[in-house]
C-alpha cells in the first residue's frame, strides 16, 4: 500500500502571497489531519477533515483553511503569508477504526521570505 | 484538555546502552498514547502505542512503553541502543472521542555514540 504524499515537499513563498499545499491518503483512509512544525511552537494540530467536512480544529487564525475531496485527498492554504508560517506541513490520515492511529507524509516545507 | 510533557530536549547514550525517553501526560478522560520517531527532513513515524489494553507496548525495532496510571506517565524504551536509533522522538495522546487529534510533547533528540 503507498503511503501518504504530499506535495510540493519544498516551497518558498514571498510575505503576502498564498499557497496551496496538497495530501493524498493512503488508500480507504478517510480521515485527514494537518499539522504543522516549528522550532519554536513544536508539533501543532491544524484540522482535521473526514467525508469532505472540517471535524476537528485547533488554534490558528482564519487564514489557515482547508478542504477535502470526495477521493478523502485534502490541501490546505494559508492566505497572506506571514514569516512566521515557515515550518514543516504534515499530513496524516487514519482509518479511524480500531487503534486510531495516524499515518504521516513526508511534509512540505514552506518556506517564507 | 490534554498535554504531553518530555524530560529531557536531549539525551545522549552509548551504542549498546540502555535508552529511556521520559513522557508524563495530563488527559481528563483514559488517553490513547502514542511514540513517534522523526529522521531528518522527514515525517513521523509511529513507533508504538497504548489504547487501554496490555499496559506493557511493544513497538517497532526493538522499543516498547508502559503505560502507568498512578504515575502518568508512558516512558519509552530500548535495552541496547543502535546507531541508527538517533533522531527525534515525540510522546502524542489524544482522547478516543477525538483521536484525531494529537497533542504532542515537545520532542527528544537521542544522540548514540559509539
Amino acid at each position: 500500500k503507498a503511503g501518504v504524499t504530499q506535495t510540493p515537499r519544498y516551497l518558498i513563498k514571498t510575505r503576502g502571497q498564498q499557497v496551496t499545499l496538497s495530501c493524498s491518503p493512503i488508500s480507504g483512509h478517510r480521515s485527514v489531519s494537518w499539522y504543522q512544525q516549528t522550532p519554536g511552537q513544536g508539533l501543532q494540530f491544524l484540522f482535521e477533515y473526514f467525508s469532505e467536512t472540517q471535524r476537528n480544529k485547533g488554534n490558528f487564525p482564519g487564514r489557515f483553511s482547508g478542504r477535502q475531496f470526495s477521493n478523502s485527498r485534502s490541501e490546505m492554504n494559508v492566505s497572506t503569508l506571514e514569516l512566521g508560517d515557515s515550518a514543516l506541513y504534515l499530513c496524516a490520515s487514519t482509518t479511524l477504526t480500531g487503534s486510531h492511529e495516524q499515518y504521516f507524509g513526508p511534509g512540505t516545507r514552506l518556506t517564507v521570505t | 484538555a490534554q498535554s504531553v510533557t518530555q524530560l529531557g530536549s536531549h539525551v545522549s547514550v552509548s551504542e549498546g546502552a540502555l535508552v529511556l525517553l521520559r513522557c508524563n501526560y495530563s488527559s481528563s478522560v483514559p488517553p490513547y498514547l502514542f511514540w513517534y520517531v522523526q529522521y531528518p527532513n522527514q515525517g513521523l513515524q509511529l513507533l508504538l502505542k497504548y489504547t487501554s489494553a496490555a499496559t506493557l507496548v511493544k513497538g517497532i525495532n526493538g522499543f516498547e512503553a508502559e503505560f502507568k496510571k498512578s504515575e502518568t506517565s508512558f516512558h519509552l524504551t530500548k535495552p541496547s541502543a543502535h546507531m541508527s536509533d538517533a533522531a527525534e522522538y515525540f510522546c502524542s495522546v489524544s482522547d478516543p472521542g477525538t483521536a484525531s487529534k494529537l497533542t504532542f510533547g515537545t520532542g527528544t533528540r537521542l544522540q548514540v555514540t559509539l
